[in-house]
Parts: structure tokens; sequence; C-alpha cells
């Protein structure tokens, strides 16, 4: 069974400053699928990015970026300039497939302070 | 386009009764999920659908059920609620066409067993 590890519960963070998220999964998959989502105090899941397993190149979408090591199966993301925005949950997940059936990690609770 | 919705919002339960949780969306979606947030946890499966007639179950099934009949609504229904079924609930929905799909949560729906 695959499983998502998010060792971190909650991370503090000053405005402009940068974060790192770690994120570790356990697949015996060739090819699988790793996300990030966040999801603010409004409840919404929100993807905040995605990478696909095979592709070595690491994703990044604005501030936002990813460290993809697939032999030490780890996927970290990194949050750049953090805005007061940014407080959210993150999540960590897991798919086999592009669409869904989604693992999720525990999360981890992000606070941007002024 | 109203994305995916769900509702009830809000409810609350007694142990034994049954209800249904509605999701639906307008977006012409295959594949629709529905996942339990619990506190501490992320999401889990609970089941999904890659197209209308078609269900199949993912990580926690036991306690609900799941029909397709259209390809705009997946309902949720609980057959005999239990307090361990106190939980958020969301639906997700995707096109599941590209790899580069998004899947697409719902606002989330709180329900309380007593």
């Amino acid at each position: 069974a695959q499983t998502v590890t998010q060792s971190q519960p909650e991370m503090s963070v000053q405005e402009a400053e940068t974060v790192t998220l770690s994120c570790t999964y356990d697949t015996s998959e060739n090819n699988y699928y790793l996300f990030w989502y966040k999801q603010p105090p409004s409840r919404q899941m929100i993807l905040v990015i995605r990478q696909e397993a095979y592709k070595q190149q690491n994703a990044t979408e604005n501030r936002f970026s990813v460290n993809f090591q697939k032999a030490a199966k780890s996927f970290s993301l990194k949050i750049s300039d953090s805005q007061l925005g940014d407080t959210a949950m993150y999540f960590c997940a897991y798919s086999t497939d592009s669409w869904g059936k989604l693992q999720f990690g525990a999360g981890t609770q992000v606070v941007v302070t002024p | 386009n109203a994305g995916v919705t769900q509702t009830p919002k809000f409810q609350v339960l007694k142990t034994g009764q049954s209800m249904t949780l509605q999701c639906a969306q307008d977006m012409n979606h295959e594949y629709m999920s529905w996942y339990r947030q619990d506190p501490g946890m992320g999401l889990r499966l609970i089941h999904y659908s890659v197209g209308a007639g078609i269900t199949d179950q993912g990580e926690v099934p036991n306690g609900y059920n799941v029909s397709r009949s259209t390809t705009e609504d997946f309902p949720l229904r609980l057959l005999s609620a239990a307090p361990s079924q106190t939980s958020v609930y969301f639906c997700a929905s995707s096109y599941g066409r590209q790899l580069t799909d998004t899947q697409y949560f719902g606002p989330g729906t709180r329900l309380t067993v007593l």
C-alpha cells in the first residue's frame, strides 16, 4: 500500500521569506503523480502544483516550486516570497492516476506572519 | 459554470439515521470522487466513479453507498449513520482526458453524527 508522510505539523514563516515543506511517499510503482494542495480556512481544496514521476524536471508555478527526488521518494514544496494569503494547510498527495484517486498526507499548517 | 456543488453544507444526524449527501458538477466531467477529512488527517477516498454507471471503492468505503446514474450527479448515501462517520465530506471531479487535467473539489459538507 502506498503511504504519504508529512513530518512537519506546522511551519511559521515571515512575509517575503521562503519556506520548504517536506513530503515522502512509499510506492512500488514506476509511474505516478504527485500533488500539493492548499486548504485555506475557507476549507476549499486548491491545487498548487503537480509533478509527473516520469518527468525529471521539477515543476514550478510562480512562487511555488518542488524538489522531486524519485530515488529518495521525496517531494518537497518551496514557497518563495511568502504572502499572508499563503496561510493555509498544505497537503501532499499521491496518485497512480492523473485524474484522481488521491492519497493524502496528514498536512502541514503554514502560518505566514507580517 | 457553477463548478462542483455540494448540499447540504452542514448536517447533524442521530446514530442509525440515513441520509444522502448530494454532489453535482456542470463541467461534463467523467471522473467523480468522494473523500472524507477527519481532524489531523488528510482526505481519504471513499468511492469514485469513472463514468455514468461505473463506480468503485476507495480506501474507506464501509458504511457508504454510491451510484452514478448521470454524468452530473454522484450522491453519497449513509445507510445507518455512526459517530465514526462524523467528518467533513468532499466531492471532486475531473475531465480526466489529459495528464494536465485538474481535479476540482466542492466546498465540503460538515456532518456530525450524535
